[in-house]
């Protein structure tokens, strides 16, 4: 079956404007992850939902970071004022159970984002 | 949730078993133990997870030591598809349980 699906793979921006990465989870995870990494290092939390509503939201690192989930399946990841900083590989990741302790994470390819 | 720590890289050949260790002496009682793997420009897989018995599946093999500080990871013949970053995650209960707090994980690269 299909996996997470990520798009775009790759985004090239410049400083200061805004980006939408989108995440297509697999159908019927109620569970849906963000995650950022940085070049050598490992992915780092951002944001939680269950459903359509942030359940953990404590990894955003600050208000240019924003996140929608409203229909409960695809997640959109929006950034505003972009700044070099935040050049990454988003993931994105879902689970069949959101909460239940032993839950999978399966995780889509990433969308690599360059801020210029 | 608690701290793991790993070596930065191992080496292993083809068709040999690769052991990764994780220290967690920091674990609580209801905090599991998860691996998962990423291959180069992927995402991370998960491989498998424990409480406290040793665990096994198609993947590999999860030692846990009877304190729970440590463990090990087991890949009983190793392939060169095995090369990748292998990640040891210690999860807590609650309600944080959603997110995975990764390290930097073990480089594992297995030569011919």
């Amino acid at each position: 079956g299909a996996g997470v699906s990520q798009t775009p793979s790759n985004k090239v921006t410049e400083k200061g404007k805004y980006v939408e990465l989108r995440c297509d989870p697999i159908s019927g995870h109620t569970a849906l992850y963000w995650y950022r990494q940085s070049l050598g290092q490992g992915p780092e939390f951002l944001i939680y939902f269950q459903g359509t509503g942030a359940a953990d939201d404590s990894g955003l690192p600050n208000d240019r970071f924003f996140a929608v989930r409203p229909e409960g399946s695809v997640s959109t990841l929006k950034i505003q004022r972009t700044e070099r900083g935040d050049s990454a590989v988003y993931l994105c990741a879902s689970s069949p159970q959101g909460g239940a302790l032993y839950n999978e994470q399966f995780f889509g390819p990433g969308t690599r984002l360059t801020v210029l | 949730d608690a701290k793991t720590t790993q070596p930065p890289s191992m080496d292993c050949a083809e068709g040999r078993a690769a052991n990764l260790p994780c220290n967690h002496s920091t674990i609580s009682g209801n905090e599991y133990v998860y691996w998962y793997r990423q291959i180069h420009s992927q995402g991370p897989q998960y491989i498998i997870h424990g409480l406290k018995n040793n665990e096994t599946n198609e993947m590999a093999s999860l030692i846990i030591t009877e304190d729970r500080k440590s463990s090990t990871l087991i890949l009983p013949h190793a392939t060169l598809r095995d090369t990748a970053v292998y990640y040891c995650i210690v999860r807590a209960g609650g309600t944080s349980y959603g997110k995975l707090t990764f390290g930097q994980g073990t480089i594992l690269t297995v030569h011919p």
